[in-house]
C-alpha cells in the first residue's frame, strides 16, 4: 500500500516553456501533498504544502506565481513550472499524506532539464 | 529555527556489520520520527517510523528515539551492500511538514 506516482519521469523542454507534473496517491486518499525540489548531491528542499481543495502554502524564497501547484482532488496534485530557465533544471518530488496520518510517502520523482 | 542534525559521512561497514545511523534535533516539540532511505537518483523510501520512547525493530532495522536527549538512531544489522545509499532522518510535529536532515551516506564493502 501506500504507492504515489508521478509523471513524466524526465522531461526536457526549452527555456521559457511551462511544464505540468503530475503527483497521484495510487491506494489512499491524500489530503496533503508536498512538493519537494533536490539538486545533486543536496539535501531535499521543500517548495510548498497543499490541501485538498485549497490554496498552497509556499515556504520562503519560492515564487508561487513560477510554481502553481493545484491540488484539485484527493488523489491528484499538479505543478506546473512556468516560463522555465536553466537554473530550475532539478529533480522534483512529490510526496503525499493521508487525513490523521504521520507517515508522507514520496513518488519516484520527475527530473526536469531546461535547455 | 527547527533543525535535523546528521554526520554526513560517509559511514562505511563491511558485510555482515552494524552500520549505527545517528540524528538529533532541535525542537522539542516534534512528535514523529522517520528514517527514509534514498538510492542515487531516486525518491526517498520510508523505511521506519517511531512515535514513542525506546526501540522500534522491523527486520534488520531497528530505530532508537530518545525524546530527553532529542536523539534518534537506526540501526541496520547484517549490512549488505544493497543497503549502500543515502539515509535521511526525518522530524515532525503536529500540523507541520517534514523536517529533513541532510542525511548520512551508507557504503557497505563486500
Amino acid at each position: 500500500g501506500a504507492v504515489v506516482s508521478q509523471h513524466p519521469s524526465r522531461v526536457i523542454c526549452k527555456s521559457g516553456t511551462s511544464v505540468k507534473i503530475e503527483c497521484r496517491s495510487l491506494d489512499f486518499q491524500a489530503t496533503t501533498m508536498f512538493w519537494y525540489r533536490q539538486f545533486p548531491k543536496q539535501s531535499l528542499m521543500l517548495m510548498a504544502t497543499s490541501n485538498e481543495g485549497s490554496k498552497a502554502t509556499y515556504e520562503q524564497g519560492v515564487e508561487k506565481d513560477k510554481f502553481l501547484i493545484n491540488h484539485a482532488s484527493l488523489t491528484l496534485s499538479t505543478l506546473t513550472v512556468t516560463s522555465a530557465h536553466p537554473e530550475d533544471s532539478s529533480f522534483y518530488i512529490c510526496s503525499a499524506r493521508a487525513s490523521r496520518a504521520y507517515e508522507q510517502y514520496f513518488g519516484p520523482g520527475t527530473r526536469l532539464t531546461v535547455t | 529555527q527547527k533543525e535535523v542534525e546528521q554526520n554526513s559521512g560517509p559511514l562505511s561497514v563491511p558485510e555482515g556489520a552494524i552500520a549505527s545511523l545517528n540524528c538529533t534535533y532541535s525542537d522539542r516539540v516534534s512528535q514523529s520520527f522517520f528514517w527514509y532511505r534514498q538510492y542515487s537518483g531516486k525518491s526517498p523510501e520510508l523505511i521506519m517510523s517511531i512515535y514513542s520512547n525506546g526501540d522500534k525493530e522491523d527486520g534488520r532495522f531497528t530505530a532508537q528515539l530518545n525524546k530527553a536527549s532529542q536523539y534518534v538512531s537506526l540501526l541496520i544489522r547484517d549490512s549488505q551492500p544493497s543497503d549502500s545509499a543515502t539515509y535521511l532522518c526525518a522530524v515532525k510535529e503536529a500540523g507541520t511538514a517534514l523536517i529533513f536532515g541532510k542525511g548520512t551516506t551508507l557504503s557497505v564493502s563486500s
